[in-house]
């Protein structure tokens, strides 16, 4: 079946350190990707999103490019700010009632 | 304004008990959901409503019921709460039946003791 896997959290990076959090998943056809963020007491919100193979999704310094030969959607930000600190959930969904397969969801923590 | 709102944010009750959660939205869309996210921030659908008829069914008990009065308002209604459906429930709606964005909910935290 269709599922999505996200590294394991918590990651904890320094203020303008760099950020990967790598997302994998296993689809048939052709999903569409997003990124969502969870910050603290709130739900999730749309970062960027990706609809086809080698398409680029960005947002806020944010960016994640849609890799169909390694079925992977890793999102990356050049230099971290303390606001950044959330849960980042990778997910994917077809054109199909709006159903989105989530990952498990990785928390960041940015420290000063 | 919130777009998309719950009540209660926060819910505590005792095994056995019927509870419902209300979600409205004020954002003219067509298409609402309910996601549980358990206590390891798992995210799953659960339901998914298009102009009040229902689309999406997770294989979800039928203990949980949702009710679309109208398309701005999906409740759900848990009956014979078990120590298990302890989570936080999201609402959602979206634009579109196929998927845009998602808008969330700010969850409701059900502890069921």
């Amino acid at each position: 079946g269709n599922s999505v896997t996200q590294m394991e959290g918590p990651v904890t990076l320094s203020e303008e350190a760099f950020l990967t959090i790598n997302c994998t998943y296993t689809a048939t056809g052709y999903p569409s990707l997003f990124w969502y963020v969870q910050y603290p007491g709130e739900g999730l919100q749309l970062l960027l999103k990706a609809t086809k193979a080698d398409d680029k999704g960005s947002n806020k310094g944010f960016e994640a490019t849609y890799r169909k030969e390694t079925t992977s959607f890793h999102l990356e930000k050049g230099s971290v700010q303390v606001s950044d600190s959330a849960v980042y959930f990778c997910a994917l969904g077809y054109n199909q009632g709006g159903k989105l397969i989530f990952g498990q969801g990785t928390e960041l923590s940015v420290k000063p | 304004d919130t777009a998309v709102s719950q009540t209660p944010k926060y819910l505590v009750t005792q095994m056995g008990n019927d509870k419902s959660i209300k979600c409205e939205q004020n954002l003219g869309h067509d298409t609402m959901y309910w996601y549980k996210q358990d206590s390891k921030k798992f995210l799953k659908i659960m339901f998914s409503y298009n102009n009040k008829e229902l689309i999406i069914n997770e294989t979800v008990p039928n203990r949980f019921s949702p009710k679309s009065p109208d398309k701005a308002h999906l409740n759900l209604h848990i009956n014979s709460l078990e120590l298990g459906d302890s989570a936080v429930y999201f609402c959602a709606s979206s634009q579109d039946v196929g998927f845009g964005e998602l808008f969330f909910g700010e969850g409701s935290r059900l502890t069921v003791l």
